[in-house]
Formats: C-alpha cells, structure tokens, sequence
C-alpha cells in the first residue's frame, strides 16, 4: 500500500463548479501536509500547505483530518486555468524528514 | 536563475549505455530527491539523500544509481539504460517540509 494515496481522476468539472479531492496517508508519525500543482510537462509547485485548523487562500480550502488520516483540497468557482494535476503530499516527522507523494489527481475544468 | 537546475533537459539515449543525469541546488538544504514521473503513475521516488554522506534507496532504485557529490549536487546514473527507463525525471530538493523541483529531464531509450 502506498503511504500517500489519492484517486487519479480525471474530475472533469464545468468552470465554476466546485470540486474536491481527497488524500489519506498511511504513517501516523506523518506531520505536516501540502498540496502542489504540477500542469503538463511541468514540475510540480506548491500550492498550498494544509494546517491542522484549516486554512484557505483565495478559491482554495485545504482541510486535515488528523483521526481519519486524510487530507482535502477544495476549488471553489472552478476557472479553466485550474485544470492541472493536484498532488498530496505527507512530510514524516523525526530527524530524516522525507517528502511523501501521492501520484496525483487530475482536474480538466471544462468551458 | 532556478533553485533547482536540472542537465540535460532531453536526453535520447540508446538501450546498453550509461548515462547521467546531474542536479544542482541553490537552496542550501540538504535533503534531495530523484523521482520518475510515468503516465497514471505519478512521482515514483527513486532515491534520496538527506546529506552528503547520506544515500537511501526509494521504491524503485533497481537499475539506477547516485551520487551526492556536495550538498547542492545529486546526480542520478542509468549503468545500462533499458526502455522501460523512458520517463520524465525530476530533482528535488526540501527545506521546512516544502520541496522544490527542478524542470525536469526528458530521457527517451531507444
């Protein structure tokens, strides 16, 4: 089983939908969370990181759910621009601390 | 100039050679990574460093093989490249849990 798993997708959303994508991770010693975008041919870039409380920036809400051990990302007001992959990402705790992946979601917003 | 510079970008390369895939960083962390990216696969971790002395195999290092030769180059070597090695490899690097990627190489065995 991998330690950061999401579902692959693709969401296929019409422009100003809201979707959202879930993540859980595996390893409880986990810590902190992150989402990244990486569009096509590109590298990934992070999006946004995901705090215990919540947090939201502009259209985006990441959400953690330490208990059930899943993290979310919600877009609202989908813009075209969004369409990209979104992956999870899960940083362990201790003194080697190792970036987690999972393969990814795929968002097509759709005009 | 990027934080992560990855050489070469594309890279053709024939099945049996050996090849080289160099990063560098100018983040100043000492935690770096080599991934492959195939399609429905995602990041597939290959092997990562947490310091220059430090090497530790990923999920799927068989045929692959690094290099830490100071805190800001990692270097990746195919000894015998096959096809199933065409991919899109990424170097990253990570500080405070956030990591930065390099652009990427585009290796193609033929």
């Amino acid at each position: 089983r991998k330690e950061v798993e999401q579902d692959p997708g693709p969401f296929n959303v019409p422009e100003g939908a809201t979707v959202a994508f879930n993540c859980t991770y595996s390893n409880s010693a986990s810590q902190s969370f992150f989402w990244y975008r990486q569009d096509c041919r590109k590298e990934p870039k992070l999006l946004m990181s995901v705090y215990s409380s919540g947090n939201e920036d502009g259209r985006f809400t990441a959400q953690l759910n330490r208990a059930s051990q899943y993290i979310s990302l919600l877009i609202r007001d989908s813009k075209l621009s969004d369409s990209a992959t979104y992956l999870c990402v899960a940083l362990n705790s201790g003194g080697y601390q190792k970036v987690t992946f999972g393969t990814g979601t795929k968002l097509q917003v759709i005009p | 100039d990027a934080d992560v510079t990855q050489t070469p970008r594309n890279r053709i390369t024939k099945t049996g050679k050996r090849i080289m895939l160099e990063c560098s960083q100018t983040k100043g962390h000492d935690r770096m990574y080599w991934y492959r990216q195939d399609p429905g696969l995602g990041l597939r971790l290959i092997y990562y460093s947490f310091d220059v002395k430090d090497i530790n195999k990923g999920e799927i290092s068989d045929g692959y093989s690094v290099s830490r030769q100071a805190q800001a180059k990692f270097s990746l070597s195919l000894e015998s490249a096959i096809p199933n090695q065409t991919a899109l490899y990424f170097c990253a690097t990570s500080g405070q849990g956030k990591a930065f990627f390099g652009q990427g190489t585009r290796l193609t065995v033929v």
